[in-house]
């Protein structure tokens, strides 16, 4: 296991629905990351956190909101989503954001949207 | 701006033989080049990375890469492949410019053959 945990592992919601997945690290680091993952596309990196603040928001609709309360946990809002949001949902973390540094996944989140 | 390519969608190789999956890269600052590996309903999980120095860096589970300024390439190289690292390689680039957000390449499908 890598030290990175993310619930639920699978999640089918219709457009009207809110939800929230949920990400907890115990590795003591200190940087956090919201990625997706579609068939047939790159990694796609949605949001960073660093020391509970987020760094970087990357041109991400605001029907996906993140949170991150402490260093070790981090959430990701959903509401109003669409169908071609369905993906998995992986959530990263690092020692710092530093660019040196390796991420440690989770397992990921497989959301389909109906 | 960063970029990452993995020219083969696909690589086949038989058992025992040597392997090679293809990365080149493009970025503004110095690269930091990563090779991460994800198995079926898993998260991505690292292999290796290049910083600085020698330029043939040996990671996880036998693999190797070797970073090439002249070429931007940094080809993931195992001598002897095994059926069980069939699965979808990940190369990343992140530049010293521009911490925290990774760029990912669209991944290589490994297969090895009995």
């Amino acid at each position: 296991e890598t030290g990175v945990t993310q619930t639920p592992r699978h999640l089918v919601m219709g457009m009207t629905n809110k939800k929230s997945l949920k990400c907890e690290q115990h590795l003591g680091h200190n940087a956090m990351y919201w990625y997706k993952q579609s068939a047939k596309k790159p990694l796609e990196l949605m949001f960073v956190y660093s020391l509970e603040e987020r760094v970087e928001n990357n041109s991400v609709p605001s029907r996906f909101s993140p949170e991150c309360p402490n260093s070790s946990h981090l959430f990701l809002h959903l509401h109003t989503l669409q169908p071609e949001d369905s993906a998995l949902y992986l959530c990263a973390s690092s020692q710092d954001s530093s660019s040196n540094e390796k991420l440690f996944f989770g397992s990921g989140t497989q959301l389909s949207v109906l | 701006a960063q970029s990452v390519a993995q020219p083969e969608d696909q690589v086949n190789v038989a058992e025992g033989n040597p392997l090679t999956v293809k990365c080149t890269y493009s970025v503004s600052g110095n690269p930091y080049l990563f090779w991460y590996v994800q198995y079926p309903n898993r998260g991505l999980q690292f292999l290796l990375k290049y910083i600085t120095g020698d330029n043939l860096v040996k990671g996880s589970y036998g693999f190797e890469a070797e970073f090439n300024k002249s070429q931007t390439s940094f080809h993931l190289k195992k001598p002897s492949a095994l059926v069980s690292d069939s699965a979808l390689y990940f190369c990343a680039v992140r530049d010293n410019t521009n911490a925290g957000k990774s760029t990912f390449g669209d991944g290589t499908t490994l297969t090895v053959k009995p």
